[in-house]
């Protein structure tokens, strides 16, 4: 299994810019979700989804757009980038029940300038 | 409201000797309890969990932790540092949320250096 994977490692973007960070799992978990990670911040969650066609907001949620139209893929969208944007982005993935393990991808570091 | 806290920023400890990585909760109901890792430019790796049972519960690469229930704590020990244990490590607590929505609360983490 390749677990959880991103792409791309690094982005450097223009203010205004759109782009779609990629994520997949091949574990055939039903729950997926983005954080991004800032300096004495730690991780806050921007959406998730409890399965395919289901998707919801979490703390941060204001500028990403998310869909999920198969188990596998989560891709989260920045509409227009902002210089605030700029961050470490985590995908990761678990079965639904309370009690599981979290499986994280490697990371996308996104550069807003 | 939910928390989880991890009261120090940052902890230094010598090769060889015992460490310890704090973690407090203030949650309603009974959580479920994880310890994750992450090591420089790497994503978060699962260390350990309590979900029920003995309080004691251990983990990966020698890792443990203990779930104090009156003291709402959950602290990461080891007995032995070692200088690859330098590494952020986040607390998390797993609860119901409103609308029977699971709901994961992270502590803000805390930087270990073991110094050789």
């Amino acid at each position: 299994n390749a677990g959880v994977t991103q792409t791309p490692k690094f982005q450097v973007l223009k203010t205004g810019q759109s782009m779609t960070l990629q994520c997949a799992q091949d574990m055939n978990h039903e729950y997926m979700s983005w954080y991004r990670q800032d300096p004495g911040m730690g991780l806050r969650l921007i959406h998730y989804s409890v399965g395919a066609g289901i998707t919801d907001q979490g703390e941060v949620p204001n500028g990403y757009n998310v869909s999920r139209s198969t188990t596998e893929d989560f891709p989260l969208r920045l509409l227009s980038a902002a210089p605030s944007q700029t961050s470490v982005y985590f995908c990761a993935s678990s079965a639904l029940a309370l009690q599981e393990t979290q499986y994280f991808g490697p990371g996308t570091r996104l550069l807003v300038l | 409201a939910q928390s989880v806290a991890q009261p120090e920023d940052q902890v230094n400890v010598a090769e060889g000797n015992p460490l310890t990585v704090k973690c407090t909760y203030s949650v309603s109901g009974n959580p479920y309890l994880f310890w994750y890792v992450q090591y420089p430019n790497r994503g978060l790796q699962f260390l350990l969990k309590y979900i029920t049972g003995d309080n004691l519960v251990k983990g990966s690469y020698g890792f443990e932790a203990e779930f104090n229930k009156s003291q709402t704590s959950f602290h990461l020990k080891k007995p032995s540092a070692l200088v690859s244990d330098s590494a952020l490590y986040f607390c998390a607590v797993n609860v119901t949320g409103a609308g029977n929505n699971r709901k994961l609360i992270w502590g803000l983490g805390t930087s270990l250096a073991v110094n050789p």
